[in-house]
């Protein structure tokens, strides 16, 4: 049992360049969602699913994209990296909306 | 939307107790949640309150008013482990928003 999975742990783009995070989790966890954690602005939320077929946007979802095609994986799709999107991003699952999320360890992305 | 002020650090002396705050303002309350995150590690699951009052687990509790928008989390015996960042984060909207968190540091 796994848990959450998230790869890369380290990426460094060039502005422009695009990519896509993996997220896999093998709790069978409806909701799957998607942080990032800068500096003194603690997790903000990118995008979330509540189940397979089924995504919205968080706080901060410019420049993002996701999708979730099975109940398994959420991947996170950068579409042209900014160095604004530096940053810890972490993918997280939960059973349902009020149940404790699982993390993944975090994927450490810069753009230069 | 979903506002969330936590303290920004603190430092206390092992053996001590310590009480991290966190207020909140948020439509659709559905629950509380504390998490621990130490330096370059993902967040983990310390409590969860939905109800007011007080619930304890081992050397941490979690208090919650729901009419005060206000939680604390009680770290009791500390021990050089428990240094890292406290997270609080409101369940509303179909959503989980986090506080900035609240760095603590044990000192010997």
């Amino acid at each position: 049992n796994a848990g959450v999975t998230q790869t890369p742990k380290f990426q460094v783009l060039k502005t422009g360049q695009s990519m896509t995070l993996q997220c896999a989790q093998d709790m069978n966890h409806e909701y799957m969602s998607w942080y990032r954690q800068d500096p003194g602005m603690g997790l903000r939320l990118i995008h979330y699913s509540v189940g397979a077929g089924i995504t919205d946007q968080g706080e901060v979802p410019n420049g993002y994209n996701v999708s979730r095609s099975t109940t398994e994986d959420f991947p996170l799709r950068l579409l042209s990296a900014a160095p604004s999107q530096t940053s810890v991003y972490f993918c997280a699952s939960n059973q349902r909306g009020n149940s404790p999320l699982h993390f993944g360890n975090g994927t450490r992305l810069t753009v230069t | 939307g979903q506002n969330i002020d936590q303290p920004t650090e603190m430092t206390a002396t092992e053996g001590a107790i310590v009480q991290i705050n966190c207020t909140y303002q948020t439509s659709g309350f559905n629950g509380l949640f504390w998490y621990q995150q130490h330096a370059g590690e993902a967040p983990t699951f310390l409590s969860y309150n939905v109800l007011d009052g007080l619930e304890e687990k081992g050397r941490f509790s979690s208090f919650l008013s729901r009419s005060k928008g206000y939680s604390y989390l009680l770290l009791k015996e500390l021990q050089m482990k428990d240094s890292a960042s406290y997270l609080c984060a409101v369940w509303g909207n179909n959503r989980l928003a986090f506080g900035k968190g609240n760095q603590v540091v044990v000192i010997p």
